[in-house]
């Protein structure tokens, strides 16, 4: 596709239960990064991967948060035993090494 | 303190009226500065890109950058109610990508 994808856009889980969510981004960029956004918040950085380096991880809140990157593309966000204040819009975004931001749509996240 | 401040408003005009949006930033090795525009349920797209001190003018926008003052502006000309959304003001160090977001400015034209 022309833009960053990522699914699902609409998430809906219980306290306790694990959730994926996956980034698909621009071909050819080699940075991908996931924010966190909740409601009137700014973006929070969470980690970002850039080529075969090992990925900055500094901004994940907990353990309960993991993210990986298959073959230099896909990225998935993995949060575990989610919690309320899990609930947020999960932001991925991919660039060239040294450019532009493109952002997905998000991945809207509501822990009951 | 957080490392970048923004009023997150709300801020409401009437069309035609120039705004001005405004961040301040704690870190003087901030190097390059960006200011996001979000419609509602969207994804950030960048609007202006501005390296070092300095103005940058793009159509009806205008950024302004005074890293002796850590403070950084866009000015829109001409409001229109398409310009309602919220802006985030966006930076990063010299060589780094981790951008680093205000909290958002929520931004309504009136017809």
């Amino acid at each position: 596709g022309a833009g960053v994808s990522q699914s699902p856009s609409n998430k809906v889980t219980e306290k306790g239960k694990d959730v994926e969510l996956r980034c698909d981004p621009i071909s050819g960029h080699t940075a991908l990064y996931w924010y966190r956004q909740s409601l009137g918040q700014g973006l929070e950085f969470l980690i970002y991967f850039q080529g075969n380096s090992a990925p900055d991880k500094s901004g994940l809140p907990s353990d309960r948060f993991s993210a990986e990157r298959t073959g230099g593309s896909v990225s998935t966000l993995t949060i575990q035993r989610t919690q309320q204040e899990d609930s947020a819009v999960y932001l991925c975004a991919s660039s060239r090494p040294t450019g532009e931001l493109f952002f997905g749509e998000g991945s809207r996240l509501t822990v009951l | 303190q957080k490392e970048v401040e923004q009023d997150p408003g709300p801020l409401s005009v009437p069309e035609g009226a120039i705004v001005s949006l405004n961040c301040t930033y704690s870190n003087s090795a901030f190097q390059y500065f960006m200011w996001y525009r979000q419609y509602s349920r969207k994804g950030p797209e960048l609007l202006m890109y501005t390296y070092s001190s300095g103005n940058k003018e793009d159509g009806r926008f205008t950024a302004q950058v005074d890293k002796s003052s850590k403070y950084i502006s866009l000015f829109i000309r001409d409001s229109q109610p398409s310009d309602s959304a919220t802006y985030l003001c966006a930076m990063t160090l010299q060589g780094a990508q981790k951008l680093v977001f205000g909290q958002g400015t929520r931004l309504t034209i009136n017809p």
